[in-house]
C-alpha cells in the first residue's frame, strides 16, 4: 500500500486476556518502530527493527510485551496478560533506511482493556 | 526523565497571525529535531525537520529555529490557516540511537478564523 497499514483500528479486551497487533510497513521500508501514545501524552518509544533484527528493545514495558517482523515486512506486536494500564494507542512507523530520520506512521491501533 | 519537553500544552492564535510553538531538551546527544502534527485519529504527519548543524530551516509557511547553546527549537507557522489546528509534536534523534525518535507531550494549536 501507499502508506504505514494498522490493523486492527480499535481492540477492546479483558484484563488477562493476550492481543495481538500488527503493523505493515510503506513497502521497501528497511526500518520499522513502534511507540505508545497514553491519553493525554507523548509518543513514547517501544522497539524498533531493522531488516528483521530488533537492536533496541529499551522501550518495551515489561516482559508481557514482545515483537517480531518477517520477511522484511510485516511486525506484529504482542502484549500478553494485558492489564488497564496498556490501555493507549500503539503506533508503527517506518523510515526507508536506519539512516533516514524521517518516520512515516500509521494511524494506530486503539486498546482498551477493560 | 522527560528529554524533550513542549511546556505549553495549547496555544490559541488568529487566522493570519504567527503560531509559535516552542519546545525544549535536554541531551546534546540530539543531533535531529522534527515536528510532526496530529489531527484526531490519525497517525502523525511529518512537517519539518532540522540537523544540528543548522540554526532556520524554512518550507513555505513553516520555519523552524534551532538554538543550541539554549537546547530549544521553535516552530513558526505564519501566517497561520484554520487547517493548521491540530497537535503538533517536537521529536529529537541521536546518531547513535538508531534513528528512534524522542517526542514532547505535544501543543495543541486552535487557529480561530
Amino acid at each position: 500500500g501507499a502508506g504505514v497499514s494498522q490493523s486492527p483500528s480499535n481492540k477492546v479486551t479483558e484484563k488477562g486476556k493476550d492481543v495481538e497487533l500488527r503493523c505493515d510497513p510503506i513497502s521497501g521500508h528497511t526500518a520499522l518502530y513502534w511507540y505508545r501514545q497514553r491519553l493525554g501524552q507523548g509518543l513514547e518509544f517501544l522497539i524498533y527493527f531493522q531488516g528483521n533484527s530488533a537492536p533496541d528493545k529499551s522501550g518495551l514495558p515489561s516482559d508481557r510485551f514482545s515483537a517480531e517482523r518477517t520477511g522484511e515486512s510485516v511486525s506484529t506486536l504482542t502484549i500478553q496478560r494485558t492489564q488497564q494500564e496498556d490501555s493507549a494507542v500503539y503506533l508503527c512507523a517506518s523510515s526507508s533506511s536506519l539512516g533516514s530520520n524521517i518516520q512515516y506512521f500509521g494511524a494506530g491501533t486503539r486498546l482498551s482493556v477493560l | 526523565d522527560q528529554q524533550v519537553k513542549q511546556n505549553s500544552p495549547s496555544l490559541s492564535v488568529q487566522e493570519g497571525r504567527i503560531s509559535i510553538l516552542n519546545c525544549d531538551y535536554t541531551n546534546s546527544m540530539f543531533d535531529y529535531f522534527l515536528w510532526y502534527k496530529k489531527y484526531p485519529a490519525e497517525g502523525p504527519t511529518f512537517l519539518i525537520s532540522i540537523s544540528s548543524i543548522k540554526d532556520k530551516n524554512e518550507d513555505g509557511r513553516f520555519t523552524v529555529f534551532l538554538n543550541k547553546s539554549a537546547k530549544h527549537l521553535s516552530l513558526h507557522i505564519v501566517p497561520s490557516q484554520p487547517g493548521d489546528s491540530a497537535v503538533y509534536f517536537c521529536a529529537a534523534s541521536a546518531n547513535n540511537q538508531g534513528g528512534k525518535l524522542i517526542f514532547g507531550q505535544g501543543t495543541e494549536l486552535s487557529v480561530k478564523p
